[in-house]
């Protein structure tokens, strides 16, 4: 149980361009879900925190209108990289807390690789 | 806000030898502790976690142990074997009440050789 998956899971695009990634919890409905980046050899560092049917909540230092975060249900969240520079490049990842997780533990997707070129 | 501080960043064992990794957090709030392990280019799996409400944790050769009043928790993996070689991350948790965020430490490289 606990399953999370992300589409893509890699995505090469051009500077300029706009990338939409999903996240979903396919066993379980989550409350909330969360945004990460890990650039290579590095830590996680939350980008930002989302909750079905309200705005998400962003980490300081991340451009809201760069990194569109839609939480339309209880099993989506979707991350949209809106005019993406090479400095973009990274690997996102998302989590998600169950419903009834009473510590809310967090689950993992498998990330997505995007690459901006 | 948090912070974790995790070391060392490198560790490495020969193969049966015990490693053990250890974490400080700030927050005296927080109240949830996992431990990731990361293999390249995959996601993080928890591989254990604790509890401000228990001091000590085990699951055959992982272990866990917390100190709330020095505010600092280890990983203890014994009998290491070639496939523990992976990055370890703590982290630290703070409930807000419907949602939980987590603060990671910078991780260890745990390399285990033959």
């Amino acid at each position: 149980g606990a399953v999370v998956s992300q589409h893509p899971s890699w995505v090469i695009c051009k500077s300029g361009t706009s990338v939409k990634i999903e996240c979903r919890s396919l066993d379980f409905q989550a409350t909330t879900m969360f945004w990460y980046r890990q650039f290579p050899k590095q830590s996680l560092m939350l980008m930002a925190t989302s909750n079905e049917g309200s705005k998400a909540t962003y980490e300081q230092g991340v451009e809201k209108d760069k990194f569109l975060i839609n939480h339309a249900s209880l099993t989506l969240s979707t991350l949209t990289v809106t005019s993406a520079h090479p400095e973009d490049s990274s690997f996102y990842i998302c989590s998600a807390s169950p419903l009834l997780a009473v510590y809310y533990e967090q689950y993992f997707g498998p990330g997505t690789r995007l690459t901006v070129t | 806000g948090e912070n974790v501080e995790q070391h060392p960043s490198t560790l490495s064992v020969q193969e049966g030898d015990s490693a053990v990794i250890k974490c400080t957090y700030s927050d005296s709030a927080s109240n949830y502790f996992p431990w990731y392990k990361q293999e390249l280019g995959k996601r993080p799996q928890l591989i254990i976690d604790i509890r401000s409400n228990v001091g000590e944790k085990k699951d055959q050769r992982i272990a866990v142990t917390l100190n709330k009043t020095a505010k600092h928790f280890s990983l203890h993996i014994t009998e290491t074997q070639p496939e523990d070689s992976a990055v370890y991350f703590c982290a630290a948790s703070l409930n807000t009440g419907t949602a939980s965020k987590l603060t990671f430490g910078t991780g260890t490289r745990l390399q285990v050789t033959l």
